[in-house]
């Protein structure tokens, strides 16, 4: 069965401290990989995303990830984290058939 | 252009209670999704419809019915509303045949007393 798993659900930083939120999948086929953010308040919103090609992928706000697809992994990283920065982030993964699943989130705490 | 556009915004049920959420897109897309959020749980998938005519179970559909009206709307039923399905939830829609990103929409917070 197709499932997510982020392994850190609470992180705290000081600004301009470096990111990486881990995430795992689990799905035999191809599979498209996501990240969002969800700032309070609000509704999900799209960072970055993967389909092919470099595994190695740039999204908005100076977010990157990288898909290694020997370790099921599609780690999110930023350099340097800002205060808002502070969020929840999920990471997603869609199969062919049209199943988009969420992992259980990570929340992000950026201390000015 | 709405997007993806969920009602209620906010409802109270008593335990027993039915009701639907309804869901609309405008952008013409094949697949629509209905997921609940619960603090530390994430979303969980409850059903989607990967395509106008069909709709199929995800990780938590128990309690749960869901039509495809058409390619636009996609409503969530609950037929006897019990306190665990208290909860946020969200609606979203995605273009077929790529996944260019999901398109939430605002959420509905449903209280079961």
């Amino acid at each position: 069965a197709q499932s997510v798993s982020q392994h850190n659900h609470h992180v705290i930083l000081s600004e301009a401290a470096s990111l990486e939120l881990g995430c795992n999948y689990s799905y035999g086929g191809t599979v498209n990989l996501f990240w969002y953010v969800q700032y309070p308040g609000q509704h999900l919103q799209l960072l970055l995303k993967y389909f092919s090609g470099d595994p190695l992928v740039k999204g908005i706000k100076g977010f990157e990830a990288e898909f290694i697809k020997s370790k099921f992994s599609f780690n999110l990283r930023k350099p340097s984290v800002q205060w808002s920065d502070t969020a929840e982030y999920f990471c997603a993964a869609y199969n062919q058939g049209g199943k988009l699943i969420f992992g259980q989130g990570t929340e992000l705490s950026v201390k000015p | 252009n709405a997007g993806v556009t969920q009602t209620p915004k906010f409802q109270v049920l008593k335990t027993g209670q039915s009701m639907t959420l309804q869901c609309a897109q405008d952008m013409n897309h094949n697949s629509m999704y209905w997921y609940r959020q619960d603090p530390g749980m994430g979303l969980r998938l409850i059903y989607y419809s990967a395509s106008e005519g069909t709709t199929d179970k995800g990780e938590v559909p128990n309690g749960y019915n869901v039509s495809r009206l058409n390619k636009r709307e996609f409503s969530l039923r609950l037929e006897s509303a019990a306190p665990s399905q208290t909860s946020v939830y969200f609606c979203a829609s995605i273009p077929w045949g790529s996944a260019l990103a999901a398109f939430f929409g605002q959420g509905t917070r449903l209280t079961v007393v």
